[in-house]
C-alpha cells in the first residue's frame, strides 16, 4: 500500500522568503505525484503534476516541485512567498496500475501555509 | 465552462433526517469520487465510482450510500445522519484512474454539512 507523508501541518514564512513544503512517498511502482491548493472557502485546485520525464515541474502562480526517486520525495517550493500563497497544500499520489477495489489514489494530510507580513 | 457542482453548498440538518447531497460534472469524467475533510484528518475518501454503475468503498465509507446511474451524477447519500458525520464534503472527478490516465481530480466548491 503507498503512502503519503507530509512534514509539517503548518508551516509560517515570511512574505517574500522562500517556500518549502515537504512530501514523501511510499508507492511499490513509480508513482505520479501531484500538489493540490485549497484556498479559503474553496475546493482544491490542481498546483503541479508529476508523471514523466523532467522531474523538475513548474506549476501555476510560480511554484515548482522535484520528483526525486532515491530520496521518494516531492517537495514544493517558491523562491518568494507572496499573501495571496496562503492556502493549505496537499500532496497526492497515483501509483496509476492499481486495481481490484483500490483506485490507487492517496492524498496527504496537507500542510497549512501561512504568511507573516 | 469545465466543472463540478455540488449542492447544497450549505446544510443543517438533524440527527436521522435524510440528505442527500448531489455532484454533477460536465467533462464527461468516468471517475468520480467523495471525500470528507475534517481538522487534522486531511482528506477521507469516501466512495468512489470507475464508471457507470461501479461503486466501491473508500476509507470512510461508514454511514454513507452512493450511486452511478448516469455518468455525469454521483449523489451522496446519509441515510440516517449522525454528529459525527459533521464536515465538509467535497466531490471530485478525473477522466480516469489507471494506466492510461494520470488521475488528476477537478474538485467541487465542497458541501459544509452540520449535524445536530
Amino acid at each position: 500500500a503507498q503512502s503519503v507523508t507530509q512534514l509539517g501541518s503548518h508551516v509560517s514564512v515570511s512574505e517574500g522568503a522562500l517556500v518549502l513544503l515537504r512530501c514523501n512517498y511510499s508507492s511499490s511502482v513509480p508513482p505520479y505525484l501531484f500538489w493540490y491548493v485549497q484556498y479559503p472557502n474553496q475546493g482544491l485546485q490542481l498546483l503541479l503534476k508529476y508523471t514523466t520525464g523532467a522531474t523538475l515541474v513548474k506549476g501555476i502562480n510560480g511554484f515548482e516541485a522535484e520528483f526525486k526517486k532515491s530520496e521518494t520525495s516531492f517537495h514544493l517550493t517558491k523562491p518568494s512567498a507572496h499573501m495571496s500563497d496562503a492556502a493549505e497544500y496537499f500532496c497526492a499520489v497515483s501509483d496509476h496500475t492499481s486495481g481490484g477495489g483500490a483506485d490507487g489514489l492517496t492524498f496527504g494530510k496537507g500542510t497549512h501555509l501561512i504568511i507573516q507580513p | 465552462e469545465a466543472q463540478v457542482t455540488q449542492n447544497p453548498r450549505y446544510l443543517i440538518t438533524v440527527t436521522g433526517k435524510k440528505l442527500t447531497v448531489t455532484c454533477s460534472q460536465n467533462m464527461n469524467h468516468e471517475y468520480m469520487s467523495w471525500y470528507r475533510q475534517d481538522p487534522g484528518l486531511g482528506l477521507r475518501q469516501i466512495y468512489y465510482s470507475m464508471n457507470v454503475e461501479v461503486t466501491d468503498k473508500g476509507d470512510v465509507p461508514e454511514g454513507y450510500k452512493v450511486s452511478r446511474k448516469e455518468k455525469r451524477n454521483f449523489p451522496l447519500i446519509l441515510e440516517s445522519p449522525s454528529p459525527n458525520q459533521t464536515s465538509l464534503y467535497f466531490c471530485a472527478s478525473s477522466i480516469g484512474i489507471g494506466r492510461k490516465n494520470t488521475g488528476e481530480l477537478f474538485f467541487g466548491e465542497g458541501s459544509r454539512l452540520t449535524v445536530l
